[in-house]
């Protein structure tokens, strides 16, 4: 099983900052990794596939790169509405995993 | 499109659910399909896959010849038959379809609560 890592698993930060997520794979996953935002009470929505496809209608201040074993989500200018627990998911080898989340919390 | 997930509950150790999966607004029989679980306060976990044709299903180990996955194609709707039920089940299960030409998840039914205890 391919284990994924998310770094930090908690991040304070100002709206209007620039801010980078960390997704480590313990083996390639190649380009086979998406990035997920889910808010409380509500389901997953799908952001990056493809390590740097942004999922249609995602503002363009969201952005994925990476390839291998090291992945980044970067969002370029932080909105209200982008506090969220954001999930990275490897679907290059069954049984599909997901990292165990990084909260972003208002600073 | 959209999906509707239902039939969770509650039930005892041992027993069994059978989680039903509506499908609208996009041709269902193109796409794989997948469901994923959370358990209350934790990540996500993804659970089974099915084929568009439904001729190949996987598992993660932990359901494996305890759950099954299947669809109907003629009726928009997959399936999640689920046995011999544990504790550590307990979860919000989500139905998912997969990005044409990919396997990401691009949309996702709002969820059914699966409650195993006694």
């Amino acid at each position: 099983e391919i284990v994924m890592t998310q770094s930090p698993a908690t991040l304070s930060v100002s709206p209007g900052e620039r801010v980078s997520l960390s997704c480590r794979a313990s083996q390639s996953v190649s380009s086979d990794l998406a990035w997920y935002q889910q808010k409380p009470g509500q389901a997953p929505r799908l952001l990056i596939y493809g390590a740097s496809t942004r999922a249609t209608g995602l503002p363009a201040r969201f952005s994925g790169s990476g390839s291998g074993t090291g992945f980044t989500l970067t969002i370029s200018s932080l909105q209200s509405e982008d506090f969220a627990v954001y999930y990275c998911q490897q679907y290059n080898n069954w049984p599909y995993t997901f990292g165990q989340g990084t909260k972003l919390e208002i600073k | 499109g959209q999906l509707v997930e239902s039939g969770g509950g509650v039930v005892q150790p041992g027993g069994s659910l059978r989680l039903s999966c509506a499908a609208s607004g996009f041709t269902f029989r193109y796409y794989g399909m997948d469901w994923v679980r959370q358990a209350p306060g934790k990540g996500l976990e993804w659970v089974a896959f099915i084929h568009s044709d439904g001729q190949n299903q996987v598992y993660v180990d932990s359901v494996k010849g305890r759950f099954s996955i299947s669809r109907d194609n003629s009726k928009d709707t997959l399936y999640l038959e689920m046995n011999s039920l544990r504790v550590e089940d307990t979860a919000v299960y989500y139905c998912a379809k997969e990005v044409s030409g990919d396997f990401a998840f691009d949309l996702w039914g709002h969820g059914t609560m699966v409650t195993v205890s006694s």
